[in-house]
């Protein structure tokens, strides 16, 4: 079946230090992936996608390329601020899924001044 | 344009006891989801529905119950409260299910507690 799994956290970093949080997939055919963002107290929102292989998505200053040798979309940025402190969920979407997502088990991230 | 609401946000329930969370959403999307959250699984799919009229079953069905009752609003439906059932529920909702990704938005969130 289909399956994402996540680097265990929590994870703590100083300001402006450079960030990884692995995500490897397991899937049938081509799926596409996605990165979402959980602040505390709200919803998740998404935070970057690629929908196919090689494919780099982007937003905020995270990125995650799409490696499909490797099955993996590990999320990075450069310079992490106190407010990147979240929960964060990499998850999958099949063509069979019809829209369905599956998540991996989330994150945390606390980012010290 | 409040985009996904739920309410409530907090409930306690004794075991055995019903309820009913509410779903709605104002972006005239298609499709509707409920989730729950748990520690260290992420969110899993309870039930969906693709366009108003229809609804699935999602990964983890047992216990509950959904109704579309119209385009904006999908409820999701505990008919007898287990402290298994003890979660954050989301409802999401996207503009449809065809073609290529629909990105999915999320509402805040219920917490539910079952003694």
């Amino acid at each position: 079946g289909n399956s994402v799994t996540q680097m265990e956290g929590p994870v703590t970093l100083s300001e402006e230090a450079f960030l990884t949080i692995n995500c490897t997939y397991t899937a049938t055919g081509y799926p596409s992936l996605f990165w979402y963002v959980q602040y505390p107290g709200e919803g998740l929102q998404l935070l970057l996608k690629a929908t196919k292989a090689d494919d780099k998505g982007s937003n905020k200053g995270f990125e995650a390329t799409y490696r499909k040798e490797t099955t993996s979309f590990h999320l990075e940025k450069g310079s992490v601020q106190v407010s990147d402190s979240a929960v964060y969920f990499c998850a999958l979407r099949t063509i069979q899924g019809a829209q369905k997502l599956v998540f991996g088990q989330g994150t945390r991230l606390t980012i010290n001044p | 344009n409040a985009g996904v609401t739920q309410t409530p946000k907090f409930q306690v329930l004794k075991t055995g006891q019903s309820m009913t969370l509410q779903c709605a959403q104002d972006m005239n999307h298609n499709s509707m989801y409920w989730y729950r959250q748990d520690p260290g699984m992420g969110l899993r799919l309870i039930y969906y529905s693709a366009s108003e009229g229809t609804t699935d079953k999602g990964e983890v069905p047992n216990g509950y119950n959904v109704s579309r009752l119209n385009k904006r609003e999908f409820s999701l439906r505990l008919e007898s409260a287990a402290p298994s059932q003890t979660s954050v529920y989301f409802c999401a909702s996207s503009p449809g299910t065809s073609g290529s990704y629909n990105e999915q938005f999320f509402g805040p969130g219920t917490r539910l507690t079952v003694l």
